[in-house]
């Protein structure tokens, strides 16, 4: 079952923070975190994993709150090179099948 | 390093043709994935696989079917296009529930 995102988008300017949310009904024992540019493949931002630390990449950080089965994203200070649409996937425990969430386009503005 | 190579990267088909798109990895990755993007939507799963000789649907598997003979290679096969069957497809791996790789992308016109 797919993980659902919201919002679905959000326009920022330079400076600005933003969150991402990804809530899935079923357990979570891991989200991963991904972003597409426009006519691009999707690269790996980042993991949660049940019981680890909150990540990070550059000043894009995430956290996993396995009890409310959700991860945030957070956007901080956020820069030009941040436009893109940011997908959570959520991995099956037993068989790893990959599912995404439908995305959230997120616009950074000089 | 190559990665995840996925040809062809454009292809326009005519309503019930068929065609395979192909996709190699070359990191001894054990899972691979098939996924189809729509014009501003999310990824959706098509089939998956844990290792060859093994493979499973995921959300939107009707219309293709996909076989894994070696640890490299995970074709997908579209029988009979449709319109509808128009997307970006993207084949992407992992070694294990880490970090996915993803292929450039095959963006099919059905017409």
């Amino acid at each position: 079952q797919q993980p659902v995102q919201s919002p679905q988008a959000v326009i920022l300017r330079e400076g600005e923070d933003a969150v991402i949310n990804c809530s899935s009904s079923k357990a979570l024992y891991s989200v991963h975190w991904y972003r597409q540019k426009h006519g691009e493949a999707p690269v790996f931002l980042m993991i949660l994993l049940k019981g680890g630390e909150q990540m990070r990449h550059e000043k894009i950080s995430a956290s996993f709150n396995e009890k409310k089965q959700q991860s945030s994203l957070y956007l901080t200070a956020s820069q030009l090179s941040y436009s893109g649409t940011y997908f959570c996937g959520t991995p099956r425990a037993h068989d790893y099948k990959l599912s995404f969430g439908a995305g959230t386009t997120v616009t950074v503005r000089a | 390093n190559a990665g995840v190579t996925q040809t062809p990267k454009f292809r326009i088909l005519k309503i019930g043709q068929s065609m395979t798109l192909q996709c190699a990895q070359d990191m001894n990755h054990n899972y691979m994935y098939w996924y189809r993007q729509d014009p501003g939507m999310g990824l959706k799963l098509i089939y998956y696989s844990v290792g060859a000789g093994i493979t499973d649907k995921g959300e939107v598997p009707n219309g293709y079917n996909v076989s894994r003979s070696t640890t490299e290679d995970f074709p997908l096969r579209l029988e009979l296009a449709a319109p509808s069957q128009t997307s970006v497809y993207f084949c992407a791996s992992s070694l294990t529930p880490t970090e996915a790789f993803f292929g450039q992308g095959t963006r099919l016109t059905v017409v």
